[in-house]
């Protein structure tokens, strides 16, 4: 079964950077994935395709601050330069057999 | 602009149904697959269900098969969501999205099953 792993939470120090993680469960090493930003109190949008070769694509009008990486089953999203509006829940989503998001990390911005 | 609009929310009591609309434009929507996906308060994000481009295919997440019906109207460039023996577990902001990698999202119709 395809399950996406993240972690609940993460911080980073406001213009630091941070690297946010999905893991693919076993067996799912190929797929790609796709990384959707939430700010509170609104929608998702949706921020890149991130490629099992570590490729991505990113979605119209997203900073270059934004980038995306990938490692055997892990896809990362790299945030760097934070700033205030970064903080936001950061969602991983899948479209193999199943489609699949992953539960979610809340980023604080110190 | 490519955008999509959902519609159709409301209060309702357990049991009853509603019809959610998403209205897409700026890009071709026939030629995309669509997917609802919904996010209960506190929660995160849940797909629901998909259709297609052609519409033949549909599939449903297990905690509501059986009781929503995903289907779309090209010549209107909407998709639609018939959701039947709602559930208080049903209540959600409910969003549509665009295939494969949702790369486009509506703003979301809010959903409330109370009595």
């Amino acid at each position: 079964q395809l399950v996406l792993t993240q972690s609940p939470s993460a911080s980073a120090s406001l213009g630091g950077s941070v690297k946010l993680t999905c893991t693919l469960s076993s067996g799912h090493n190929s797929y790609a994935i796709a990384w959707h930003q939430q700010q509170p109190e609104k929608g998702p949008r949706y921020l890149m395709k991130v490629n099992s070769d570590g490729s991505h694509n990113k979605g119209d009008g997203i900073p270059d601050r934004f980038s995306g990486s990938s490692s055997g089953a892990e896809r990362y999203l790299t945030i760097s330069s934070l700033q205030s509006e970064d903080e936001a829940d950061y969602y991983c989503q899948t479209w193999g057999s199943d489609r699949v998001f992953g539960g979610g990390t809340k980023l604080t911005v110190l | 602009e490519v955008q999509l609009v959902e519609s159709g929310g409301g209060l309702v009591q357990p049991g009853g149904s509603l019809r959610l609309s998403c209205a897409a434009s700026g890009f071709t929507f026939n030629r995309y697959d669509m997917n609802w996906v919904r996010q209960a308060p506190g929660k995160g994000l849940e797909w629901v269900s998909y259709i297609d481009s052609s519409g033949s295919t549909v599939y449903y997440a297990d905690s509501v098969k059986g009781r929503f019906t995903i289907s779309r109207d090209s010549a209107k460039n909407s998709l639609y969501l018939q959701m039947n023996s709602l559930r208080a577990e049903d209540t959600a902001v409910y969003y549509c999205a665009r295939s494969p990698d949702m790369d486009v999202w509506g703003k979301g119709t809010t959903v409330t099953v109370s009595s």
